[in-house]
């Protein structure tokens, strides 16, 4: 049974405070994505790995970065967080390449006040 | 880049009842199409999913449809039941091979009415 976790379910930080979001899958998966949702927009891709130190911009990447130095694991960065940065933020991982399903984890819902 | 249109946005069916959601995407290039379904506070989780080289996959009562030439796909549930009730999320891959991310549609609420 494939697992993805996540650091928190819940994050409350300040306005220009470095945000960590981390996440850990279990399934040897090459593949890690992050994905913000909000209500009304649906899944937003922000970043995504292929492989250990590899990274891709999504379509919203502005304000944050990544990091992926083990294949387990991928940390979303919030340099400076901002208020327009409170959302849901959900991990994804998958295996291979071509499309194949991907695994999400439970989710943090991040507050920025 | 890749855009995925969904509609509709809130769909209430009697129980027993068909629903069909649809979905447009724009880059011809693209070639996974999956659906997931999320239900209330928990993750988003595949349901079903389809590449460009078939046009139509059936799983018990959850069936894909793909038009390649118009861009467009669609899920029907046949025989809905409460359990259906859940915000289902059409998506694309990106760049249509490799390890993409996906593109989503905005969502569907679906609501089954007893």
């Amino acid at each position: 049974d494939v697992k993805v976790t996540q650091s928190s379910r819940y994050l409350v930080k300040r306005t220009g405070e470095k945000v960590f979001l981390e996440c850990v899958q279990d399934m040897d998966h090459e593949n890690m994505f992050w994905y913000r949702q909000d209500p009304g927009l649906g899944l937003r891709l922000i970043y995504f790995s292929y492989d250990v130190k590899m990274k891709e911009k999504g379509d919203i990447p502005e304000g944050y970065s990544v990091s992926r130095e083990k294949k387990e694991r991928f940390s979303l960065i919030l340099e400076s967080a901002s208020t327009n940065q409170t959302s849901m933020y959900l991990c994804a991982s998958s295996y291979g390449t071509g499309g194949h399903e991907q695994y999400f984890g439970p989710g943090t819902r991040l507050t920025v006040t | 880049g890749e855009n995925v249109e969904q509609h509709p946005s809130t769909l209430s069916v009697q129980e027993g009842d068909s629903a069909v959601i649809k979905c447009t995407y724009s880059d011809s290039a693209s070639n996974y199409f999956p659906w997931y379904k999320q239900e209330l506070g928990k993750r988003p989780q595949l349901i079903i999913d389809i590449r460009s080289n078939v046009g139509e996959k059936k799983d018990q009562r959850i069936a894909v449809t793909l038009n390649k030439t118009a861009k467009h796909f669609s899920l029907h549930i046949t025989e809905t039941q409460p359990e259906d009730s859940a915000v289902y999320f059409c998506a694309a891959s990106k760049r249509g091979g490799g390890a993409d991310g996906l593109t989503f549609g905005k969502g569907t609420h679906l609501i089954i009415q007893p």
